[in-house]
């Protein structure tokens, strides 16, 4: 079972490119989520997509945008990369409402910004 | 909003020893509480969860204790054995239904 496949899985820009990172998830969850994660400060949301055609801010969205295209799919987008967004991002997919929260993860792209 | 806080970030456990790792968290409304794993390079795996109805819950040598009074929770695995060395998550939804917030979580090193 493939799950929550995220690419590329490698990218570097330079300071002001920009580039869309892709994310499609198998499992049939409503619900679709981008995070990034920096040396000791944990997992923090990006954006969030509650369901098809709805999509919020989490805690960190400057400088990202994102789009549900279909239920499988959510992309987040750097429209023009600084190296503060030099970090590790994490799609993630879950079913809320059935009453189980647990998010599962993609294996990340590791994005530097130079 | 929600924040979910972190008791000690590395932790080092001799092998066959028992490891127990802490999450305290902020909204007391908070019923849903899920612990995470992530390995080098990977994304993090669900472990396991306890809701708010509950204080104990088992798993495969993992259990999760959770004392609302206080607004706390730990993660407990037994007999530590050097697969178990990873990063550990604590994660809590916001209220209801909203996205996980994650502690900072703790590195856990199996000495063998």
């Amino acid at each position: 079972n493939a799950g929550v496949t995220q690419t590329p899985k490698f990218q570097v820009l330079k300071t002001g490119q920009s580039m869309t990172l892709q994310c499609a998830q198998d499992m049939n969850h409503n619900s679709m989520y981008w995070y990034r994660q920096d040396p000791g400060m944990g997992l923090r949301l990006i954006y969030y997509s509650a369901s098809e055609g709805t999509t919020d801010k989490g805690e960190v969205p400057n400088g990202y945008n994102v789009s549900r295209l279909n239920k499988r799919e959510f992309s987040l987008r750097l429209e023009s990369a600084a190296p503060s967004q030099t970090s590790v991002y994490f799609c993630a997919s879950s079913e809320i409402g059935r009453g189980r929260a647990e998010a599962f993860f993609g294996q990340g792209t590791r994005l530097t910004v130079v | 909003g929600e924040s979910v806080g972190l008791h000690l970030p590395t932790l080092s456990v001799q092998e066959g020893d028992n490891s127990i790792i802490n999450c305290a968290y902020s909204n007391s409304a908070s019923d849903y509480f899920i612990w995470y794993k992530q390995e080098s390079g990977k994304g993090p795996q669900f472990i396991i969860d306890i809701r708010s109805n509950m204080d104990k819950r088992q798993g495969q040598r993992v259990t999760v204790l959770l004392n609302k009074t206080v607004k706390h929770l730990s993660l407990q695995i037994a007999a530590t054995q050097p697969g178990d060395s990873a990063v550990y998550f604590c994660a809590v939804p916001f209220s209801g239904n909203t996205p996980l917030v994650f502690g900072k979580g703790t590195r856990l090193s199996v000495i063998a």
